[in-house]
């Protein structure tokens, strides 16, 4: 079994509607959440951190559920600049004094008009 | 610029060659991750330096690959007698000091094919 899993979609949705993105992982020490966002042919770039309490930045909220180990990722109003590859990360550091990110294989979203 | 900077941007191999792929960290980063990425998969880790010192090489997939960070800045990533598995885009990320998630910054990576 993978460390994080996502569901590898892809995700096809026109413009303006809401799509929701899951993710668990095994490694119940992991100290630290985030969705990165990776383009085609370009680097992965973080699109957020993700806490226990949900967290929101505009369009996107994330939730953690610790004792699910489960992550979300939830976007409002889909714009055609959403489309892109959204990867589940998990920092799996385990007692390191540096955070090791262990990646979900991401989760394809095409936002048409 | 100043972000992590990658070269070659892409390089093709025969089987059996020997390839090395630089990393231009981020001026004064500590730490230095690379990453290997597969076609539809995300990152994988390979190894770590902090500093010049290589703390994490378990992500290493054979004793092919050898990473080094002389003086503490540039990293080499070396692959020897490439195979075609070794197909894959190869991350560099640096980040100030330890691991924070939020200031870790990919570089564009190293897209290497091997025939």
């Amino acid at each position: 079994r993978k460390e994080v899993e996502q569901d590898p979609g892809p995700f096809n949705v026109p413009e303006g509607a809401t799509v929701a993105f899951n993710c668990t992982y095994s490694n119940s020490a992991s100290q630290s959440f985030f969705w990165y966002r990776q383009d085609c042919r370009k680097e992965p770039k973080l699109l957020m951190s993700v806490y226990s309490s949900g967290n929101e930045d505009g369009r996107f909220t994330a939730q953690l559920n610790r004792a699910s180990q489960y992550i979300s990722l939830l976007i409002r109003d889909s714009k055609l600049s959403d489309s892109a590859t959204y990867l589940c990360v998990v920092n799996s550091a385990g007692g390191t004094s540096y955070g090791k990110l262990t990646f979900g294989q991401g989760t394809i979203l095409t936002v048409h008009p | 610029g100043a972000g992590v900077s990658q070269s070659p941007r892409y390089k093709v191999a025969k089987r059996g060659q020997d390839v090395a792929l630089r990393c231009d960290p981020i001026s004064g980063h500590v730490s230095l991750f690379w990453y290997q990425q597969a076609l539809g998969q995300g990152p994988e880790f390979l190894t770590y330096f902090q500093n010049e010192a290589q703390l994490d090489k378990s992500g290493l997939p054979s004793d092919r690959f050898f990473a080094e960070r002389p003086e503490g800045s540039v990293s080499t990533l070396k692959i020897q007698r490439t195979q075609q598995e070794d197909s894959a885009v190869y991350l560099c990320a640096s980040s100030l000091a330890g691991f924070t998630g939020n200031t870790i910054y990919f570089g564009e990576g190293s897209w290497l094919t091997v025939v």
